[in-house]
């Protein structure tokens, strides 16, 4: 099983600031199959990137995501009020699709 | 416009069965594998399983935490998946979300969520 931990747990910051968020893989992820998801309060999750690198479908390009061995970063260039908000990364390369454990960025 | 609508969940003894429902509408069911995946209260999300789509011979894979217990299935001629669950344990609590997955990667990738449904097992 491919166990993914996300850093850090708790990101604290004010809209318009950076926020990069981090995803360490176990093992190899082949093909880059890791997804980002973002989750807010009473909602389903919603696809951000896919393939480490990707915006999935109207996904605002101040979201971005980069990939380097074993490490994935999602990072939010500005932050506006609507992306605070708990974030998940999954990898889709073999079952079971693991999940990190989420990163939750909340106003600072 | 791409939907998935979970039904079915409810309160339950633990050691019955239930049985969950992912209507979907918007697209070309068959095309598609189909992951579930659940979130206990106040927790992060764990994937459950998943079943191909009939084109990779339709068949399924399960978390560990389930195997044995839940059974995925699909009917393409009504666009609808099903998650079988017997003898339903308290740590299974939880809202359970349907995703359409695209044939990429093992397990294929989540793009469109259901709304999710929330399933009790208490006694």
């Amino acid at each position: 099983e491919i166990v993914l931990t996300q850093s850090p747990d708790t990101l604290s910051l004010s809209p318009g600031e950076r926020a990069t968020l981090s995803c360490r893989a176990s093992q190899t992820v082949a093909s880059n199959c890791l997804a980002w998801f973002q989750q807010k309060p009473g909602q389903a999750p919603r696809l951000l990137i896919y393939g480490a690198s990707n915006r999935a479908t109207d996904i605002p390009d101040r979201f971005s995501g980069s990939a380097s061995g074993t490490d994935f970063t999602l990072t939010i260039s500005r932050l506006e009020p609507e992306d605070f908000a708990v974030y998940y990364c999954q990898q889709y390369s073999k079952s079971p699709g693991t999940f990190g454990q989420g990163t939750k960025v909340e106003i600072k | 416009e791409v939907q998935l609508v979970e039904s079915g969940g409810g309160l339950v003894q633990p050691g019955r069965s239930l049985r969950l429902s992912c209507t979907t509408s918007g697209f070309t069911f068959g095309d598609y594998a189909v992951n579930w995946v659940r979130q206990a209260p106040g927790q992060g999300l764990e994937w459950v399983g998943f079943i191909r789509y009939k084109g990779y011979g339709g068949t399924t894979e399960y978390a560990a935490s389930v195997e044995g217990r839940f059974t995925i299935s699909r009917d393409d001629s009504k666009g609808i998946a099903d998650l079988q669950m017997n003898s339903l344990k308290t740590e299974d609590t939880a809202v359970y979300y349907c995703g359409r997955a695209r044939n990429y990667g093992h397990i294929g990738l989540i793009d469109y969520w259901g709304q999710g449904t929330l399933v009790t097992v208490s006694s």
